[in-house]
């Protein structure tokens, strides 16, 4: 996906390690979301960022932390990885909170055992 | 919890013919998004209704908004293999700076 990119793509990890997914875009733009995404419950959203350093919850964020240094990147850490965790997350960048769509990266596939 | 909820969760048809997704929702909203996903892949946006409109085009899609109803369709005409993916509606409730997305409907389209 143009602009958006996702690493790492494939992700294998044991429970209660520490986890980092990373989010890098080129197209400068303001807000950066991280959903996950399951069967049955759709993408739900577990952190974003308004800003470098601005960050705020989404509905799923616990055992999940963001960190937001710079414009282009978007980290989500799972502090401690649980199998309650291994899921798709998907990273998605918009200019606007209103009224334009969001560019999604191609998702990273995480599994916990 | 999901704002918006496609029905049906699953929809087969054959080629050529129409496919009509429907999405409900709870409060209101700035505007609802459609968005498709292919197998394995990120998700792609389609379409943008606000709430002040009540029917847009793009190609063959066609999204209609009843406010009234907190309901939306997609209709995709004249429908191809490559249509074959899940489609996704999202809303931007008013108030809130974030985007909440439905559980999808899963559309093959059989050639």
């Amino acid at each position: 996906d143009a602009g958006i990119t996702q690493s790492p793509r494939h992700k294998v990890t044991e429970t209660g390690t520490p986890v980092t997914l990373r989010c890098h875009q080129t197209e400068n733009h303001r807000y950066m979301y991280w959903y996950r995404q399951d069967p049955g419950h759709g993408l739900r959203l577990i952190h974003y960022s308004y800003g470098v350093k601005d960050t705020d919850k989404g509905e799923v964020s616990d055992g999940y932390s963001v960190s937001r240094s710079k414009t282009e990147d978007f980290l989500l850490t799972l502090e401690s990885a649980t199998s309650s965790q291994t899921s798709v997350y998907f990273c998605a960048i918009s200019e606007s909170t209103q009224g334009i769509g969001y560019t999604f990266g191609s998702g990273t596939r995480l599994t916990v055992v | 919890s999901q704002q918006g909820e496609e029905d049906p969760q699953a929809l087969s048809i054959q080629e050529g013919e129409n496919a009509t997704m429907n999405c409900s929702y709870k409060t209101s909203i700035n505007n609802l998004q459609w968005y498709r996903q292919n197998s394995g892949r990120g998700l792609v946006h389609l379409i943008l209704i606000r709430s002040n409109e009540r029917e847009k085009h793009s190609g063959r899609l066609r999204v209609t908004l009843d406010t009234s109803k907190k309901s939306s369709s997609l209709l995709i005409t004249a429908s191809r293999a490559a249509d074959t993916a899940s489609y996704f509606c999202a809303t931007d409730a008013r108030g809130y700076q974030k985007v909440t997305f439905g559980t999808g409907t899963k559309l093959q389209v059989i050639p």
